[in-house]
């Protein structure tokens, strides 16, 4: 069973920053917070993980609780082409650890 | 880099006949690879890990004898739907970990997308 809770859907008006909740109570002290994002009849694609600190990268931000308890993904400015499901998956680094999917976010970018 | 191709991208098959899917790392050697399902308005659920020269490791509740998988290839591995039913028709989704990456990083193929008459 997938390890995280996120909210079925979320609306974004475009250009606006999109925040997306997960919460992880049950996260392991070697266990990564990932995101990957699935557009629609596509593979998933690779957002940004982290471990306790906080990341950014050229997609986006993950801002992690101190307790680790809970992630947020931040779109900065949000594109009609961000509308996908947004998945938080964690996972520890050690060896080919297999990703398990939750039922994700549906994020839906409007005009 | 790290791109991962599949082939065919969709296949429409009769019921009762085989089907083989290709999963290609383009530019990376991969020690293991990821086989997933995904129906319709669903989740990815994996269904069994791939890796090169030994034999796969299935999920609870797949049938190997009818998934079988084959990882030959430090950059290839293949999944054949046999006798494919129309309940097998899904959207089948391999990933790869490059043997160089310690962050054991993921890369997701495109899909194949079975359709069973």
């Amino acid at each position: 069973d997938a390890k995280t809770t996120q909210p079925t859907s979320m609306d974004c008006a475009e250009g606006r920053a999109a925040n997306l909740p997960c919460n992880h109570s049950t996260i392991s002290g070697n266990e990564y917070v990932y995101w990957y994002r699935q557009i629609h009849s596509q593979g998933p694609q690779y957002i940004i993980h982290g471990l306790k600190n906080n990341e950014t990268n050229e997609m986006a931000s993950l801002i992690i609780t101190e307790d680790r308890k809970s992630s947020t993904l931040i779109l900065p400015h949000a594109t009609l082409r961000d509308t996908a499901v947004y998945y938080c998956i964690v996972r520890a680094n050690t060896g080919f650890q297999k990703l398990v999917f939750g039922t994700g976010t549906r994020l839906l970018v409007s005009p | 880099g790290a791109v991962v191709s599949q082939h065919p991208s969709w296949v429409i098959c009769k019921s009762g006949t085989s089907v083989k899917i290709e999963c290609r790392s383009l530019d990376f050697q991969a020690t293991t690879m990821f086989w997933y399902r995904q129906f319709p308005k669903q989740s990815l659920m994996l269904m069994a890990t791939s890796n090169e020269g030994s034999k796969a490791t299935y999920e609870q509740g797949v049938e190997k004898d009818k998934f079988l998988i084959n990882h030959a290839s430090l950059t290839l591995s293949t999944l054949t739907v046999t006798s494919a039913h129309p309940e097998d028709s899904s959207f089948y989704i391999c990933s790869a970990s490059p043997s160089w990456d310690s962050t054991y990083e993921q890369y997701f193929g495109p899909g194949t997308r079975l359709t069973v008459t």
